[in-house]
């Protein structure tokens, strides 16, 4: 299993700045994942970011506006550029463990953004 | 392309009674598929997966869910549903070569006294 934390757990910003949030994870993991949660909807998958190469960025999602970093096999961030109204959801880290076939994922708690 | 169909945005029991939360996938192959719970303020916790093994499958908190390959479906239930049931639950599928989780769009289950 993999405990996860994420730093900030919420967050109140001002439109046009940045926000930079932190995922810990307990263990060593290869594949990481930032997910958007917008206010009543479903996950989105915003990229994957894998120790030791640049992140891949879902459609939709840019690294001018989300960039993150993988520094290693424990710890990302992601930052939200820029901010808008628009950009205000819960943002989680999650990561994948195991060996062979099909690996459970975990979810962080999630930080809850708010852009005025 | 493979999806996944909540087909009830909210459901509302009575303490007591059963739970049906119902999800359809669409596939080309035998997919894996999982239900997820999320409560308030809370990250999220797998419930149960299916992975080709055994069609009846049981999770935690005395949740089971049936894969059903001739209807495409992946029903979650349980026999009588508590107080702390309610939550979001979202049925999830994983696209080709184990990448990509792809999320349902969730089902709100409010359990009322």
């Amino acid at each position: 299993s993999a405990v996860i934390s994420q730093k900030p757990s919420r967050d109140i910003c001002q439109r046009g700045t940045s926000l930079t949030i932190q995922c810990q994870v307990d263990s060593q993991v290869t594949m990481m994942f930032w997910y958007r949660q917008q206010p009543g909807q479903s996950l989105t998958l915003i990229a994957t970011a894998n120790q030791g190469s640049e992140a891949t960025y879902e459609s939709g999602f840019v690294i001018d506006k989300f960039p993150i970093s993988r520094p290693n096999l424990t710890f990302s961030t992601l930052t939200v550029s820029n901010m808008s109204p628009e950009d205000s959801s819960i943002y989680l880290c999650s990561v994948r463990v195991g060996t062979g076939g099909y690996n459970e994922q975990f979810f962080g708690p999630g930080t809850r953004l708010t852009v005025l | 392309a493979q999806s996944v169909t909540q087909l009830d945005s909210h459901v509302s029991v009575s303490e007591g009674t059963p739970v049906l939360l119902r999800c359809n996938y669409s596939s080309s192959y035998s997919p894996s598929l999982f239900w997820y719970v999320q409560h308030p303020n809370k990250g999220l916790q797998l419930l149960l997966k299916y992975t080709s093994a055994a069609t009846l499958v049981k999770g935690i908190n005395g949740f089971e869910a049936e894969f059903k390959k001739s209807e495409t479906s992946f029903h979650l239930t349980k026999p009588s549903a508590h107080m702390s049931d309610a939550a979001e639950y979202f049925c999830v599928s994983i696209s080709g070569g184990y990448n990509k989780l792809i999320f349902g769009a969730g089902t709100r289950l409010a359990v009322h006294p």
